[in-house]
């Protein structure tokens, strides 16, 4: 069964810091460009984060630039997201996916989410 | 890194046909065409076709993508109460260097 699943999440302060992982199963990790999405709650999708299947290519949101880290192992079929210097704004639910297809397909494999939320 | 547009609802019939647009410009949707997700409240987004308008495996044929310029449409015929959900486009936008999203448009089926 092709499936991602994030852990990480969790209640933290402005300021303070978080790591995202994702643990993919069931499909060649390897061969994904993968990424970090995210939902503010009660708003629409919003793209984090991408990273090409060798690590090579990395590329974030403005709002994320600086601050957060996209990485991958592909050894151990896991994505993270690095995220410091949290602001309140960042609250959502995160969401690891993947495309199979770059340049022509879509986000096609989703994870269940995991919720960061940052509060004092 | 400005988003695609997209209506906020459409409403329509049982089994009658909706037609979802999404407006970008000539450097994200009139380059590279859009995905068109679907999610239902409290789940993750499903892809129901890739930027090239191609269905993946196991999306129903009353699903079918296209795009005319700038504009990228998302058709689904013989609506079904499980269509009542929140559908968004997406794409790279490569001058950007990033994904950029719709902001969602809520489909009632009536």
């Amino acid at each position: 069964e092709v499936q991602l699943v994030e852990s990480g999440g969790g209640l933290v302060q402005p300021g303070g810091s978080l790591r995202l992982s994702c643990a993919a199963s069931g499909f060649t990790f390897s061969t994904y460009w993968m990424s970090w999405v995210r939902q503010a709650p009660g708003k629409g999708l919003e793209w984090v984060a991408n990273i090409k299947q060798d690590g090579s290519e990395k590329y974030y949101v403005d709002s994320v630039k600086g601050r957060f880290t996209i990485s991958r192992d592909n050894a151990k079929n896991s994505l993270y997201l690095q995220m410091n210097s949290l602001r309140d704004e960042d609250t959502a639910v995160y969401y690891c996916t993947g495309e199979s297809v770059p340049f022509t397909g879509g986000f096609d494999i989703w994870g269940q989410g995991t919720l960061v939320t940052v509060s004092s | 890194q400005a988003g695609l547009t997209q209506p906020p609802s459409v409403s329509k019939g049982l089994r009658q046909t909706a037609t979802l647009t999404c407006t970008g410009n000539s450097k994200d949707v009139g380059d590279q065409g859009a995905a068109w997700l679907r999610q239902h409240q409290g789940h993750p987004p499903k892809l129901l076709s890739g930027r090239d308008n191609k269905r993946p495996s196991g999306i129903s044929e009353r699903f079918s993508a296209s795009r005319s310029g700038n504009i990228a449409s998302l058709t689904i015929t013989g609506l079904q109460p499980e269509d009542e959900a929140d559908y968004y486009c997406s794409t790279w936008d490569r001058s950007l260097k990033s994904w950029v999203f719709g902001g969602g448009t809520k489909l009632t089926v009536l």
